[in-house]
């Protein structure tokens, strides 16, 4: 079945460095979504990618859809201790109205 | 509009006992999704409707699981009988559209068997 992966699984950065997570569809992907979830919390939409190659930034965050719509990346630049939490993609399943998850990137900043 | 609304926010419940949690999607929101978060496992779609009607529910991981939405405000997901390997976070989502609409999650029921 389709999958969606994610590396690293886990990343711990010094306040001030950047990350990056990368997201893998095993499927050509009509959308990737990107969510947010703080420790403790529920996942929160961040963005949504549609075009082959397309670039959006939101502050310090900066997103990407692969030209074969199948990758995807987070960018986080001068990391912050409020950035801290899992950061998940995820894809539409094929003609299912329901979202794929990836395990999603577990962010830890050292202040 | 408040948002996905879930209850309870956590549960502790002796194995063998039935569960049941709820959820208030959005008003509005065609789509309601179950799903269950375990750091082994990740987040799992369990179940998902479409104005009020199950479309697939090969997530839901057995027979002592069921879900149900009498209507367009109100959805519930039981568990009878509950096992510890049952304890998770167990979140409803909501989207207005398939496909393109992004989720809106609520807060979480956080399940403890024991």
């Amino acid at each position: 079945g389709q999958q969606v992966m994610q590396i690293p699984q886990y990343q711990h950065v010094q306040e001030g460095e950047d990350f990056t997570t990368y997201c893998n569809s095993s499927t050509t992907l009509s959308n990737i979504q990107w969510y947010k979830q703080r420790p403790g919390g529920h996942p929160v939409f961040l963005i949504q990618l549609v075009k082959s190659g397309e670039v959006k930034k939101q502050k310090r965050l900066t997103f990407q859809f692969g030209e074969a719509k199948k990758n995807s990346s987070l960018h986080i630049t001068a990391t912050q201790t409020t950035d801290v939490g899992t950061y998940f993609c995820a894809g539409p399943s094929g003609s299912q109205g329901n979202l794929i998850f990836g395990k999603g990137t577990k962010l830890s900043v050292k202040p | 509009d408040a948002g996905v609304i879930q209850s309870p926010r956590h549960e502790v419940t002796e194995m063998g006992q039935e569960v049941t949690l709820r959820c208030k999607p959005i008003s509005g929101h065609d789509y309601l999704f179950w799903y269950r978060q375990t750091m082994m496992r990740g987040l799992e779609l369990l179940i998902y409707f479409n104005n009020n009607v199950p479309i697939d529910d090969s997530g839901m991981p057995e027979d002592r699981f069921s879900a149900k939405m009498p209507n367009a405000s109100f959805s519930t997901l039981k568990i009878q009988p509950s096992e510890p390997r049952d304890s998770a976070v167990y979140f409803c989502a909501s989207s207005p559209r398939r496909q393109s609409g992004e989720a809106f999650f609520g807060q979480g029921t956080r399940l403890t068997v024991v």
